[in-house]
């Protein structure tokens, strides 16, 4: 199976300030890459994804970067804001054919300092 | 539009005592289905999954079982609950491949205590 890994575990940024989370993967032949957004005691919801065959997506103030070849990718928020605040989960989707399994990572707590 | 239905929201059990969550999708035919139960200030773990009626995949072995009477219905159950079933418990439905879907929709859950 897929082994996913997202770093930091938990990050403070400043108001204002830029916030980068990290996902690695095992499986080379993973093609689908979203991030999920959990505040406290809600569902997680998806805020980007990205598709391998593009290297970098954006909408608004947050991006998400692929590199394949380090199996590898990153959320960016910039202009970071109070209801930025949650936890944030990669959740990149394996070769498995036939299912859309998704394998989340361990998450990463954001907070966002005022 | 799709929509995704979870009950109950919250819900205390004794232990030893049964379970049934039930999750309904509405607006959609033959999703895949899912189940996802979160321990507290932890991860996601997927519990089951269901590529379609009577279709069961379980993940992990454990006191929990799934079924899928209907095409967009998917309950989970325990016959005795234990102290470590206690957690956030999530359904999702995703469009299968063949018809372009990528991304979950989660439920809004089930906060399960066993006490």
């Amino acid at each position: 199976g897929e082994n996913v890994e997202q770093h930091p575990s938990t990050l403070s940024v400043q108001e204002g300030d830029s916030a980068v989370i990290k996902c690695t993967y095992s499986d080379s032949a993973s093609n689908y890459f979203p991030w999920y957004k959990q505040e406290l005691g809600k569902r997680p919801q998806l805020i980007i994804d990205i598709r391998s065959n593009v290297g970098e997506k954006k909408d608004q103030r947050i991006a998400v970067t692929l590199n394949k070849t380090a199996k590898h990718f990153s959320l960016h928020i910039t202009e970071t804001q109070p209801e930025d605040s949650a936890v944030y989960f990669c959740a990149p989707r394996g070769s498995n054919f036939g299912n859309e399994k998704l394998t989340f990572g361990t998450g990463t707590r954001l907070t966002i300092i005022p | 539009s799709q929509t995704i239905h979870q009950w109950p929201a919250t819900l205390v059990q004794p232990v030893g005592s049964p379970l049934s969550l039930e999750c309904t999708v509405e607006g959609t035919s033959n999703p895949n289905l899912y189940w996802y139960r979160q321990a507290a200030g932890r991860g996601l773990q997927l519990l089951f999954y269901s590529v379609g009626i009577g279709q069961i995949s379980s993940e992990v072995p454990q006191n929990l079982s799934a079924s899928r009477p209907q095409d967009r219905q998917f309950i989970l159950s325990s016959k005795k609950l234990l102290l470590s079933d206690s957690g956030f418990y999530l359904c999702a439905w995703s469009r299968p491949p063949s018809q372009g879907g990528h991304g979950y929709t989660f439920g809004s859950g089930t906060r399960l205590t066993v006490v």
